[in-house]
């Protein structure tokens, strides 16, 4: 079976512009969260979306959004990027409320 | 709030010797999880061991096992007979028990670096 997996692998983007991030969760996965995870630091919690509806957010300015498509997918979206966004961008995804999260292997974003 | 923290930045440990990784947490709760993420250079998180708080038993996975002290929120990672291949940024996390809901994210501790010598 596929784990989590996200794309692209690695990025490079200018300050100001917008980057669109992407995960695809565990087959029968619903949950899927975004994790933002600067340099020597844990990973900080951005999104969770749970059946398609935003289910919590941390605490991140309102240039970042999500979604979660129809087949538990999901986009992040960072508009206006900035110099400190530059991190890895983990997205996880969960069976059940019970469960673990399984992660993938990130997007390492980069602003210049 | 929530936090997580772990005490030591970097730890060595010689092959085949044994390694303990400490975490303590804070919360008001008094259900929930517990988990260890090992995150190698490859970037990938991925779970060592999780322990649920209302089970007094401490979990066990192979050469992996914890030491959970509820009434002093410690919660530490125990590795017996350590291999080159356990090399990597170890990470305890916090969630909040959700009973059947969607909701609860992990929150982490700053990590732990372990080397492992040969």
């Amino acid at each position: 079976d596929a784990g989590v997996t996200q794309s692209p692998t690695h990025l490079i983007k200018t300050r100001g512009q917008h980057v669109t991030l992407r995960c695809s969760p565990i087959s029968g996965h619903k949950s899927v969260s975004w994790y933002q995870q600067v340099l020597g630091q844990g990973p900080q919690f951005i999104f969770q979306y749970y059946e398609k509806e935003e289910r919590g957010r941390g605490n991140f300015p309102d240039r970042f959004s999500a979604r979660q498509f129809p087949n538990y997918s999901s986009e992040l979206n960072v508009n206006a990027l900035l110099l400190g966004d530059s991190a890895l961008y983990l997205c996880a995804s969960r069976w059940t409320g019970m469960g673990g999260y399984t992660f993938g292997s990130g997007t390492r974003l980069t602003v210049v | 709030a929530q936090t997580v923290t772990q005490s030591q930045p970097e730890m060595s440990v010689q092959e085949a010797e044994t390694v303990t990784l400490s975490c303590t947490y804070d919360t008001s709760e008094s259900d929930y999880y517990l988990f260890w993420y090992k995150q190698p250079p490859s970037r990938q998180m991925i779970l060592v061991i999780r322990q649920e708080a209302y089970k007094q038993q401490n979990a066990t996975e192979n050469r992996f096992s914890v030491n959970f002290q509820k009434a002093a929120k410690s919660f530490s990672l125990k590795i017996s007979d350590s291999q080159l291949g356990d090399a990597a940024m170890y990470f305890c996390a916090y969630r909040h028990f959700n009973y059947g809901g969607s909701q609860g994210n992990l929150i982490f501790g700053k990590g732990t670096k372990l080397s492992v010598k040969p």
